[in-house]
């Protein structure tokens, strides 16, 4: 069965220090990856996707993720972080029908110091 | 292009009771998945609809339903409610559904007493 692990639950980074989250992933053929951001008391927004092709994929608000096949994963990073950056993010592989069945993982609450 | 949208925002209702709930998806968009979240157990898929027929599905009870229209609108059904139901109930929509990342709606948060 698909899975996603995030195997931090929170992580803070201070303001201006970049930032990386990981995400492992296990799929049995070439996995459809996103990464979402998720504020309090909001839906999630899509930050970035990975469907195929070019396996550094560009994002809004500055982020980037990396899939590596031999490793399992997607990590999201950030050269710089904003105090505004501060939420929860959602790594998922698509599954399913279509992959339209989105499988999460548990998420990792990001803090940002000044 | 208005977003996904979702009503109610919040709800609160009883055990016993069932509640139905209702997602607008994006203009164009066929597809429409629900999910559930709680602190306990994540981001939870329920089911997706496209072209009015449930496509996929998670593993929840029977409890759980939901529907499309014509119109790609859909709503979700919960019967016998019970207080494990208390979640925020996520709508995303997506354009043809397949291959296409999903736009998520911003929620209904049941409260189930």
């Amino acid at each position: 069965a698909q899975s996603v692990t995030q195997p931090d639950i929170h992580i803070t980074v201070s303001e201006g220090a970049s930032l990386e989250l990981r995400c492992n992933y296990s799929y049995g053929a070439t996995p459809y990856l996103f990464w979402y951001v998720q504020s309090p008391g909001q839906g999630l927004q899509l930050l970035l996707k990975y469907f195929s092709g070019d396996t550094l994929v560009q994002g809004i608000k500055g982020f980037e993720a990396e899939f590596k096949r031999s490793q399992s994963s997607f990590n999201l990073r950030k050269p710089s972080v904003h105090w505004s950056d501060a939420a929860e993010y959602f790594c998922a592989v698509g599954a399913g029908t279509g992959f339209q069945k989105l499988v999460f993982g548990t998420g990792t609450r990001l803090l940002v110091s000044p | 292009k208005a977003g996904v949208t979702q009503t109610p925002r919040y709800l609160i209702k009883t055990r016993g009771q069932q509640v139905t709930l209702s997602c607008s998806p994006i203009s164009g968009h066929r597809s429409v998945s629900w999910y559930q979240q709680t602190p306990g157990q994540g981001l939870q898929f329920l089911f997706e609809y496209f072209s009015e027929t449930q496509r996929n599905k998670g593993n929840f009870p029977g409890r759980f339903s939901g529907r499309q229209f014509s119109n790609s609108r859909s709503e979700m059904n919960v019967s016998t409610l019970e207080l494990g139901d208390s979640a925020l109930y996520l709508c995303a929509s997506s354009l043809m559904g397949s291959n296409n990342e999903q736009f998520f709606g911003p929620g209904t948060r049941l409260t189930v007493l």
